[in-house]
């Protein structure tokens, strides 16, 4: 059965304080893995996508990477703006285009 | 600006009340979607419709309805026969889903 996994499922840092999420995935074969951030009340708004084992992507203080079992998304010196939900999904190539869901990792910096 | 419109931001149904969630994108998006979203859990996915006039269950449709007769517009009603619908309602939206969702900034429902 395909699988997402996301882990901590909260984690607190201070500001400045680097870390990363863990996104592990069971799919039969992988299309694609999505980041998305959630603001309390709010829609996730997309950040990455990454199709191969081995591709990075970055944007401002994140780095998501994907190996062929899971992704990280990797903060670098975070500021309290970052707080947010983090989701992980999968799409699998026999999915017809739909995605697999994490529970989300509920990041918390305090100032 | 293109992106998706959904409305109203908070909701209150009554019980035995059928009630209809809006969602309206302007991306020229072929797929759209409904999710519903409860604390601690990821998202589930509702209904989807990949083109006009054409829609599927997901996994949790029962006592959900949808219809799509423009492209544009993807509405949810919420039927007396969901028992426990109070829960944040996300729509989506994709271009066949390659590259990535839009969501939008989702509808509460509350039970009262």
């Amino acid at each position: 059965e395909d699988q997402v996994t996301q882990s901590p499922e909260a984690l607190r840092l201070q500001e400045g304080e680097s870390s990363s999420l863990n996104c592990s995935y069971t799919v039969s074969g992988l299309r694609g893995l999505f980041w998305y951030r959630q603001d309390p009340g709010k829609g996730p708004e997309f950040l990455f996508t990454l199709y191969s084992a081995g591709e990075e992507k970055e944007k401002e203080r994140l780095k998501a990477t994907l190996t062929k079992k899971e992704s990280f998304l990797h903060i670098t010196a975070p500021k309290p703006e970052d707080s947010a939900t983090y989701l992980c999904a999968v799409q699998a190539l026999d999915s017809n285009y739909q995605l697999i869901w994490g529970a989300g990792t509920k990041l918390i910096i305090k100032p | 600006d293109g992106g998706i419109t959904q409305s109203p931001k908070y909701l209150f149904r009554k019980e035995g009340q059928n009630v209809t969630l809006s969602c309206e994108q302007n991306l020229n998006h072929d797929a759209m979607y409904w999710y519903r979203q409860d604390p601690g859990q990821g998202l589930r996915l509702i209904y989807y419709s990949q083109i006009v006039n054409d829609f599927q269950k997901g996994d949790i449709a029962e006592g959900y309805s949808v219809s799509r007769e423009k492209k544009e517009s993807f509405p949810l009603t919420v039927t007396s026969a969901q028992k426990n619908p109070t829960a944040f309602y996300l729509c989506a939206s994709s271009d066949s889903g390659v590259y990535g969702y839009t969501f939008g900034s989702g509808t509460r429902l509350t039970v009262v």
